[in-house]
């Protein structure tokens, strides 16, 4: 499976938009990219993913560059609820592989 | 109702003890997987199974033995517990064997003295 890198942290203001990178250069052409979190204690969660086309679910948006070299997930209006580690993993025809993540704080 | 459960929540034993944690879920789905979760927050897998079958079995060591009695059940039993096993739990299951979309059970935190 490709590497994904992200940022280890970000902050983002309460009713803003949280906009997570992930670069993932070495994607192959039938290599997906999902995103899922973990709020403190929890089990992670899935959100969304993707392959080529941007995709839109209720909870976020997927945002993947042409080359397919990286992708943004979206909040769209984040909440104090939304404060967890966002893994972005590539690949996962039979496994997801977790990176570290970025660990979203929202900010009141 | 909860989607994929796990008992026990938590589960602190001694160091070469034998233990289980049991997984169910009531989503109908046809895969489940165990992963682990060690202190410094890595999560990975273990084993994955589709319809019963073992599909997935990473490097883990052969103390650790899956069973799945049905697909809505997989349990983890691990023999001669050490203290390197201390660690966060997780089964999850998807619908197929492609894990587009998994779903994650509470996890079960074992902690061996």
């Amino acid at each position: 499976d490709a590497k994904t890198t992200q940022p280890t942290s970000m902050d983002c203001a309460e009713g803003r938009a949280a906009n997570l990178p992930c670069n993932h250069s070495t994607i192959s052409g039938n290599e997906y990219v999902y995103w899922y979190r973990q709020i403190h204690s929890q089990g992670p969660q899935y959100i969304i993913h993707g392959l080529k086309n941007n995709e839109t679910n209720e909870m976020a948006s997927l945002i993947i560059t042409e080359d397919r070299k990286s992708s943004t997930l979206i909040l769209p209006h984040a909440t104090l609820r939304d404060t967890a580690v966002y893994y972005c993993i590539v690949g996962g025809n039979e496994k997801l592989t977790f990176g570290t993540g970025t660990r979203l704080t929202i900010i009141p | 109702d909860t989607a994929v459960s796990q008992t026990p929540k938590y589960l602190v034993t001694q160091m070469g003890n034998d233990k289980s944690i049991k997984c169910e879920q009531n989503l109908g789905h046809d895969t489940m997987y165990w992963y682990k979760q060690d202190s410094k927050k890595f999560l990975k897998i273990m084993f994955s199974y589709n319809n019963k079958e073992l599909i997935i079995n990473e490097t883990v060591p052969n103390r650790f033995s899956p069973k799945s009695p049905d697909k809505a059940h997989l349990n983890l039993h691990i023999n001669s517990l050490e203290l390197g096993d201390s660690a966060v739990y997780f089964c999850a299951s998807s619908k197929d064997i492609t894990p587009y979309e998994q779903y994650f059970g509470p996890g079960t935190r074992l902690t061996v003295t």
